[in-house]
């Protein structure tokens, strides 16, 4: 598989619980990015990984938000108590240099 | 102000037709430019990156104009298959992209 692999594609969870998603990006690529896109808007940053390290967090990315990337290869989004304003898209994407990046089909999550 | 920003649209065009659009991108020392297309429910996808003295991929030109920070993207002999939500995106740093909310194209038969 030579493409930005998500999962789950689709998770519809209860206000309050924590959710976790995964991210494996193109195995070449050292740089990881989270975006979260909501219906009608353009996706929007919410951090930034190379290799391991976090190098940026968005103010989007409150205290209930949590990213790692373990080893420099996969990668995890946490979210802590959701809230029903966090149900949107949430993209990940790979690149290397400062081309466009390739972004996975993305995680929709739904809180009710 | 948004960083960056795009006419909504929606564009709707016959088959053949010609169609173009713009946006605008606020920061001036943004050094990288991309059109990427998104289609419904689907992850956005690079159609081309933007260069300085403009550039073509097939029906597609990207033009750049530095000067007045606006990106173009002209499709040319539209087909249906052109539907979609294009992105206008800019990259001030190397690591970080800013996205429009897009512009739509509903190509007609």
């Amino acid at each position: 598989d030579t493409g930005v692999s998500q999962d789950p594609r689709h998770k519809i969870t209860k206000r309050g619980q924590n959710v976790t998603f995964r991210c494996d990006p193109i195995s070449e690529h050292n740089r990881l990015y989270w975006y979260r896109q909501t219906l009608g808007q353009g996706p929007e940053f919410l951090t930034y990984f190379q290799n391991e390290a976090q190098l940026e967090k968005s103010r989007l990315l409150s205290d209930r938000f949590s990213a790692e990337r373990p080893k420099g290869s996969f990668s995890t989004l946490e979210i802590q108590r959701t809230e029903q304003g966090d149900s949107a898209m949430y993209l990940c994407a790979s690149g290397e240099g400062t081309m466009g990046y390739t972004f996975g089909s993305g995680t929709r999550l739904t809180v009710v | 102000r948004k960083e960056v920003e795009q006419d909504p649209g929606p564009f709707n065009v016959p088959e053949g037709a010609t169609v173009a659009f713009n946006c605008t991108y606020s920061n001036s020392a943004s050094q990288s430019f991309f059109w990427y297309r998104q289609d419904c429910r689907k992850e956005p996808k690079l159609l081309m990156s933007v260069y300085s003295s403009g550039n073509e991929d097939g029906r597609f030109t990207a033009q750049l104009n530095r000067a007045s920070q606006y990106i173009s993207l002209l499709i040319r002999d539209s087909k249906l298959s052109d539907s979609a939500t294009y992105l206008c995106v800019v990259n001030k740093r190397d690591y970080k992209l800013s996205f429009g909310a897009g512009t739509t194209v509903t190509v007609r038969a």
